[in-house]
């Protein structure tokens, strides 16, 4: 049973250029949330994808968009990069439960960005 | 705004004994508290999750405390083992489903023989 996959491990980019970062979801989940960890520091909350829309976001700037297909998987665009986006992008995936249980997020790997 | 503080200096125990993790938080009620292991270059895995109404949830060797007066968690590993060496980090949520999570900084913990 695959978990969750995302690609590429490894990314390098200059300031001003745009990347996607893409995710696979576990198999049977259906909710995708995305994160970004600075180095030293815990995942900061992105946004999160049910259902192809977009159902919350974080404190991050419009720069930062996402999709969500209907095979469940998600894709990370940031547009005009900049030296603070480097960080390590970590995708999540959960099954949505009922409305007040909660359920824990499974994580990918991640793709570690480093913009030069 | 919210904070969620976890001790940022590493946790250095000797094999065997009780590590203790601490997670504060401040100008926040959280619905449900999760706690994730998370090695070096991999994603955080989850360990355990405890809910508002709950005081202590256990796990095999792991146990976990919520305190929602204090504003506080308590993550115990027993007969702690080299193995358990990794960063720990403390996530709140509220209710509704898959709900975002808030993490704090993580606290290090090195197992030594």
């Amino acid at each position: 049973d695959a978990g969750v996959t995302q690609s590429p491990t490894h990314l390098i980019k200059t300031r001003g250029q745009q990347v996607t970062l893409r995710c696979s979801p576990k198999s049977g989940h259906d909710t995708v949330s995305w994160y970004q960890q600075a180095l030293g520091q815990g995942p900061q909350f992105i946004f999160q994808y049910y259902e192809e829309e977009e159902r919350q976001r974080g404190n991050f700037p419009d720069r930062f968009s996402g999709h969500q297909y209907p095979n469940y998987s998600s894709e990370l665009n940031v547009n005009a990069l900049l030296l603070g986006d480097s960080a390590l992008y970590l995708c999540a995936s959960s099954l949505r439960g009922t409305t007040y249980s909660n359920q824990p997020q499974h994580f990918g790997d991640g793709t570690r960005l480093s913009i030069l | 705004s919210q904070k969620i503080e976890q001790n940022s200096e590493a946790l250095n125990i000797q094999e065997g004994k009780t590590a203790t993790l601490t997670c504060n938080y401040t100008n926040y009620s959280p619905a449900y508290l999760q706690w994730y292991r998370q090695d070096p270059g991999r994603g955080p895995v989850f360990l355990l999750l405890i809910r508002e109404n709950e005081k202590e949830k256990r796990k095999e060797r792991l146990k976990v405390t919520f305190d929602t007066t204090l504003k506080q968690s308590l993550f115990h590993i027993t007969a702690s083992q080299p193995a358990d060496s990794a960063t720990y980090l403390c996530a709140l949520s509220n209710t509704g489903t898959a709900s975002k999570l808030t993490f704090g900084t993580g606290t290090r913990l090195q197992v030594t023989l």
